[in-house]
């Protein structure tokens, strides 16, 4: 059992490049979230989906866009790559969105753009 | 803003030790609350959780303390061992709607042998 899989691990980016972070689940998870983390920091919710088709705006939204168009897959897209978006990205599922619903992470995909 | 944090960034302890890592929180609409820890390379994974109307969970060698008066939270882990050498994170759930977590910025946690 694979659980999250997220690809690549490593990613150098000029500013203006695009790229897609690919994640994958082999759990049947609903719930889907894109994190970033930054050097210190905790991890910031970036877009989240909720089941096939639907997706929603995190706490640091902007710059990014997602898809979530089976169960297994909810890409991550960078259009207009920024410094700013160096960071290392964190997907997770969850089989529901209840309360004490726990979250299995993937390996992380680290982004540096220069 | 509400926030959730940690009071020390990095802790050392020697192998066998038992090992305390805190974090203060200020939602006080906040009734659930993670631990994750986080191996270098690695995602974050799930330790222990505890919900507001409880004060105290047990795991195996881990133990969460919720102090609502004070809003602050504990992770004592038993017997410390190399293997618990990782970054800790407490989290808060801020959503009822869903599963979105606030994360506070994390603890180092060395073990010396």
């Amino acid at each position: 059992n694979a659980g999250v899989t997220q690809t690549p691990k490593f990613r150098i980016l000029k500013i203006g490049q695009s790229m897609t972070l690919q994640c994958a689940q082999d759990m049947n998870h609903n719930y889907m979230y894109w994190y970033r983390q930054d050097p210190g920091m905790g991890l910031k919710l970036i877009y989240y989906s909720v089941g096939a088709g639907i997706t929603d705006k995190g706490e640091v939204p902007n710059g990014y866009n997602v898809s979530r168009s089976t169960t297994e897959d909810f890409p991550l897209r960078l259009e207009l790559a920024a410094p700013s978006q160096t960071s290392v990205y964190f997907c997770a599922s969850s089989e529901g969105g209840g309360l004490n619903e726990k979250l299995f992470f993937g390996s992380g995909t680290q982004l540096s753009v220069l | 803003g509400e926030s959730v944090g940690l009071h020390l960034p990095t802790l050392s302890v020697q192998e066998g030790d038992n090992s305390i890592i805190n974090c203060a929180y200020s939602n006080s609409a906040s009734d659930y609350f993670i631990w994750y820890k986080q191996e270098s390379g690695k995602g974050p994974q799930f330790i222990i959780d505890i919900r507001s109307n409880m004060d105290k969970r047990q795991g195996q060698r881990v133990t969460v303390l919720l102090n609502k008066t004070v809003k602050h939270l504990s992770l004592q882990i038993a017997a410390t061992q190399p293997g618990d050498s990782a970054v800790y994170f407490c989290a808060e759930n801020y959503n009822n709607a869903g599963n979105m977590l606030t994360f506070g910025g994390g603890t180092r946690l060395m073990v010396k042998p």
